[in-house]
């Protein structure tokens, strides 16, 4: 079975103060990962699709990396309107039947202080 | 445009009432999805639709029905909820449907916020 786990549960950053966000999975045959921002009471905001180890994809203070067993997303110099719960996500492998269906790390609550 | 709208933004029903909840996306996708979330918790998948046809229910009790009009059009209908139904859900959609190898990007709508009292 398909495991997405994501640490730390929350981190609070000063702004300013970069840190990462880990994305760690156990998945047979990974197709590739994805990351999303989500606002407290609102929908997931797509942010980055990663396709295969090694690949990395930036997005003003953000930097989405990924290995054979774990994702980053580094935040560079983050501001107040960079708190949200950033979640990662993969794709089943099951295939067929299974298709579209994803699986969500418990995601990570980031809050920057000004 | 990445957009996919969702009506209404909030909804308060009884456990007696029938209400609906609308999911629209005019980007020409062909997979349309409901989640459930819980606060604090991730999306949950309730069903997938490709291509109009339903291809995933994820063993949904049968007070929420599906329907998918058309391609751009996803409806979930609701009827004799239960207070743990209360959540916020969230319609999503997809460019491609079965056999793209599940890699389509999902892009969520804002989400209707449910309570059943």
């Amino acid at each position: 079975e398909d495991q997405v786990t994501q640490s730390p549960e929350a981190l609070r950053l000063q702004e300013g103060e970069s840190s990462s966000l880990n994305c760690s999975y156990t998945v047979s045959g990974l197709r590739g990962l994805f990351w999303y921002r989500q606002d407290p009471g609102k929908g997931p905001e797509f942010l980055f699709t990663l396709y295969s180890a090694g690949e990395e994809k930036e997005k003003e203070r953000l930097k989405a990396t990924l290995t054979k067993k774990e994702s980053f997303l580094h935040i560079t110099a983050p501001k107040p309107e960079d708190s949200a719960t950033y979640l990662c996500a993969v794709p089943s492998n099951a295939g067929g039947t299974s298709y579209g269906k994803l699986t969500f790390g418990q995601g990570t609550i980031l809050t920057v202080h000004p | 445009d990445t957009e996919v709208t969702q009506t209404p933004k909030h909804l308060v029903m009884g456990m007696t009432n029938k209400k609906s909840l609308k999911c629209e996306q005019h980007m020409g996708h062909r997979a349309m999805y409901w989640y459930k979330q819980k606060a604090k918790k991730p999306p949950e998948l309730m069903f997938v639709y490709s291509y109009e046809k339903l291809s995933i229910n994820e063993s949904v009790p049968s007070r929420f029905s599906p329907e998918c009009p058309n391609s751009s059009l996803l409806n979930l209908h609701l009827h004799a909820l239960q207070p743990e139904d209360s959540a916020l859900y969230l319609c999503a959609s997809s460019l491609v449907g079965a056999g793209a190898g599940g890699m389509d990007t999902q892009y969520f709508g804002p989400g209707t916020r449910l309570t059943v009292l």
